[in-house]
């Protein structure tokens, strides 16, 4: 089976940097994703981290650390309109095929 | 990029009815397609995965006779939910893998009244 934990809520300011944490438990690993979605809207891909450290896209990085079952979503120059969900995502073992998610991460933005 | 389109976005049903929601995809082929759930200020629930010409997998504790999957062409998935109830309103979506990663539709909004 699978675990997936995440904060359930956090709140920050705008301009500031947040980081959100997910840690997972699976038997294998076929690498992490990381996944925006707005209330009432599809989920948007973020990152995909399969090897260790840091991935760098614009305002948003990507940690993985495979030995920690550990990974976090960073969040630079916070904007209003990152105030969103944000979702963990592995592939079970046992093949790249279905995506189980996290709980989700609430991120609200403040002025 | 690959798309999925999901109809409808919104559908009020009344209870005990049935209701087909639709995914399609515009640019590929999918021959697996993934259905989840979703209610309020919670994650995505993963229900079944419909394969292409096949019977769909349901996960755990998922009704396969109130959640009908029907795959039946590696463009189009359907879900329907039948004889809904009002504990049946959620959000519903689709999703397929794509080179990369995954892709979602839209998603459908029922409420079962």
């Amino acid at each position: 089976g699978q675990n997936i934990d995440q904060p359930t809520e956090m709140t920050a300011t705008e301009g500031a940097i947040v980081q959100i944490n997910c840690t997972y438990q699976t038997s294998g690993f076929n690498g992490l994703f990381w996944y925006q979605q707005h209330a009432g809207e599809a989920p948007t891909f973020l990152s995909y981290n399969v090897l260790d450290g840091l991935e760098e896209k614009g305002r948003f990085s990507s940690f993985l650390s495979r030995s920690k079952g550990y990974s976090y979503l960073l969040l630079k120059e916070l904007q209003m309109k990152d105030s969103a969900s944000y979702l963990c995502a592995v592939p079970p073992s046992g093949g790249y095929n279905k995506l189980i998610f996290g709980a989700g991460t609430r991120l609200a933005v403040h002025p | 990029g690959a798309v999925v389109s999901q109809h409808p976005s919104r559908v009020i049903c009344k209870s005990g009815t049935s209701v087909k929601i639709e995914c399609r995809s515009l640019d590929f082929q999918a021959t697996t397609m993934f259905w989840y759930r979703q209610f309020p200020k919670k994650s995505l629930m993963l229900m079944a995965t419909s394969n292409e010409g096949s019977k769909a997998t349901y996960e755990q504790g998922v009704e396969k006779d109130k959640f009908l999957i029907n795959h039946a062409s590696l463009t189009l998935s359907t879900l329907t939910v039948t004889s809904a109830h009002p504990e049946d309103s959620s959000f519903y979506i689709c999703s397929a893998r794509v080179e990369g990663g995954y892709t979602f539709g839209s998603g459908t909004r029922l409420t079962v009244v």
